[in-house]
């Protein structure tokens, strides 16, 4: 069965300094990483994704994401937080060819607050 | 370009009632379809997906059902509501061959 966890409910940070936003995941064989964000009562946005290549993947709004396979982690991370980068942030897995669902299954989210 | 419509935007229903959410996507063909909600703005829980007309798959049984009388129409329906089916409701949509998935906007149902 595959997984995600994002170890914080919350991250507090302020604007103007980076933010990192953890997940670590499991799932047989290579994983599909994705993370979404979440704006107040609406539904979720495409971020940025990691396949194949690159373990530094870039995405919208100046957000990039890492790869770490002997660490199985996805964090999200931006060198310079805006206070309009808070949202509720998901990651989610899914399985590639190699094994796994190919349903994605979601992170519970951690809610990124930027102080001006 | 591709959008993805769901309506009602906000629905109040009491318990006991019928529900129909409806959700559509244009510009493509032959999407896979998810229904989901979302309890508490937190994680989101799977109710059901779709790769084709006709066919559905659910992930939770209890007193919700789905259906796709069309490619891109994708509908949630229950014939009585439960105060635990409150909460956010969202659709998603997935090209076959692409990876990550579109979502709505959603509709937040208030069962009272």
């Amino acid at each position: 069965a595959q997984s995600v966890a994002q170890p914080e409910d919350q991250v507090n940070v302020a604007e103007g300094n980076p933010l990192t936003v953890k997940c670590t995941y499991s799932v047989s064989g290579n994983p599909y990483l994705f993370w979404y964000v979440q704006y107040p009562n609406r539904g979720l946005q495409f971020l940025l994704k990691y396949i194949t290549g690159d373990n530094l993947v870039k995405g919208s709004y100046g957000f990039e994401a890492e790869f770490n396979k002997s660490q199985t982690s996805f964090h999200l991370k931006k060198p310079s937080a805006l206070v309009s980068d808070s949202a509720l942030y998901f990651c989610a897995v899914r399985g590639g060819l190699s094994g796994g669902s190919y349903i994605p299954t979601f992170g519970r989210g951690t809610s990124l607050i930027v102080h001006p | 370009s591709q959008t993805i419509h769901q309506w009602p935007a906000t629905l109040v229903q009491p318990v006991g009632s019928p529900l129909s959410l409806e959700c559509t996507v244009e510009g493509t063909s032959n999407p896979n379809l998810y229904w989901y909600r979302q309890a508490a703005g937190r994680g989101l829980q799977l109710l059901f997906y779709s790769v084709g007309i006709g066919q559905i798959s659910s992930e939770v049984p209890q007193n919700l059902s789905a259906s796709r009388p069309q490619d891109r129409q994708f509908i949630l329906s229950s014939k009585k509501l439960l105060l635990s089916d409150s909460g956010f409701y969202l659709c998603a949509w997935r090209m076959g061959l692409a990876y990550e998935q579109y979502f709505g906007p959603g509709t937040r149902l208030t069962v009272t």
